[in-house]
């Protein structure tokens, strides 16, 4: 299985200031179709997961512009330009270019 | 607007049985395929199975699980089922739905908690 490790697993931010997380993964996530299949999901406290990013880059409906997602084979970045409080949570990477998909440990958002 | 609802999740003995069942409207249920994902409280995700659009064929289910639990689907009910048997304390988790599409998961339910404890 492909195994995908965030860094860093807790991230203690201010708000207002940038927060970026790394993804990586132990293979290339690109697919033979030409696409990479790299997602970023957000948890907040006590509800389930929500998807942000999808194929590295591309922002839900819905989602903050502030959110940007980067990279290509195997490193992949999350970026929040400025952090607010409604982004505190725990934010997991997911792989969908290999079988079975699999997910980072996540890494935990929280207020400074 | 896509909604999976889950229910049965419980507590139960261990080596006990329980049947999860994840209710689905929203979207054409049967042209997708569906996952179930589970997380043990303040721990990380871990898919558990993945089922085909059709349910004739289980594209996936976890080795920590194999044998014990079993993934089907009715789309004239628009449900996904999840047959646990065998259960032991580290199955305790939240169980989650999932709506699969392309390469992701674009869609979650609010997850259902079983607990496997004497």
């Amino acid at each position: 299985d492909v195994v995908m490790t965030q860094s860093p697993l807790s991230l203690p931010v201010t708000l207002g200031q940038p927060a970026s997380i790394s993804c990586r993964s132990s293979q290339s996530l690109a697919h033979g179709d030409g696409n990479t299949y790299l997602n970023w999901f957000q948890q907040r406290p006590g509800q389930s997961p929500r998807r942000i990013v999808y194929k590295v880059s591309n922002r839900d409906s819905g989602v903050p512009d502030r959110f940007s997602g980067s990279g290509s084979g195997t490193d992949f970045t999350l970026k929040i330009s400025r952090v607010e409080a409604e982004d505190i949570g725990v934010y997991y990477c997911m792989q969908g270019t290999h079988w079975p998909y699999t997910f980072g440990q996540g890494t935990k958002l929280e207020i400074k | 607007e896509v909604q999976l609802v889950e229910s049965g999740g419980d507590l139960v003995h261990p080596g006990g049985s329980l049947r999860l069942s994840c209710a689905a409207s929203g979207f054409t249920f049967r042209n997708y395929w569906m996952h179930w994902v589970r997380q043990v409280p303040g721990m990380g995700l871990i898919g558990v199975a993945l089922i085909n659009a059709d349910g004739n064929k289980i594209l996936y289910v976890a080795d920590s699980v194999k044998g014990r639990l079993t993934v089907s689907r009715d789309n004239a009910k628009n449900t996904l089922y999840l047959e646990m048997n065998s259960l032991r304390a580290d199955d305790t988790a939240v169980y989650y739905c999932a709506r699969d599409y392309s390469g992701s998961i674009d869609s979650w339910g609010q997850g259902t908690l079983v607990t496997v404890s004497s």
